[in-house]
């Protein structure tokens, strides 16, 4: 049972560059999220899905988009990376709403210059 | 608009000391308090939560303390250790909103 996996661990882009990013989890949780870690500003919510085939908008959605084909894998697209998303990735995932602890995984740094 | 505050920033004890975590939020539909504990490099685990039915929540050395009335919760780390050294991040969540609001972190350090 590995949890929540997230792929690569580390990217550097250049500006207008684009990549995704990875989540995979293994729980059968219905709920992922994807989250931006920046120094000083805590977890902020990028988008998040609560079931396989469905997306929403977090509190920091633009320049990023999402997509959750299957249940298990939730992805994070930058089509024109900018400096500005230097940041660390945060996946995570819970079993459904309410009171669940959501279970994250180990991150990826990803540098646009 | 942050609908959920956390304080100190950055916190300095002792080791045997206790570390104090404050959080107010503004939304009373929030009915789901998780504190997060995160070490450098890793992602952030579950450390404690409480819903807001009760007062306090003990695990081991660590308490969440809740005030309904005052949208008020805090942690308490008892006899702080230099393990207890991470990143700690309260949360608020509401039925059927499918997300969480995370507090901006404070970052605990324990000196031996």
């Amino acid at each position: 049972n590995a949890g929540v996996t997230q792929t690569p661990k580390f990217r550097v882009l250049k500006t207008g560059q684009s990549m995704t990013l990875l989540c995979a989890q293994d729980m059968n949780h219905e709920y992922m999220y994807w989250y931006r870690q920046d120094p000083g500003m805590g977890l902020r919510l990028i988008h998040y899905s609560v079931g396989e085939g469905t997306t929403a908008k977090g509190e920091v959605p633009d320049g990023y988009n999402v997509s959750r084909l299957k249940k298990q894998n939730f992805l994070l697209g930058l089509e024109s990376a900018a400096p500005s998303q230097t940041s660390v990735y945060f996946c995570a995932s819970s079993y459904r709403d309410g009171a669940y602890e959501q279970y994250f995984g180990p991150g990826t740094r990803l540098t646009v210059t | 608009q942050q609908q959920v505050k956390q304080s100190p920033q950055s916190l300095i004890v002792q080791k045997g000391g206790i570390s104090i975590i404050n959080c107010a939020y503004e939304n009373t539909a929030f009915d789901y308090f998780p504190w997060y504990q995160q070490f450098p490099g890793k992602g952030p685990a579950l450390l404690i939560a409480i819903r807001p039915d009760v007062s306090e929540k003990k695990e081991g050395r660590f308490t969440i303390s809740f005030n309904k009335s005052a949208k008020q919760f805090s942690l308490h780390i008892m006899d702080s250790q230099p393990g207890d050294s991470a990143t700690y991040f309260c949360a608020a969540r509401r039925a059927n909103a499918g997300k969480s609001t995370f507090g901006d972190g404070t970052t605990l350090t324990v000196k031996p």
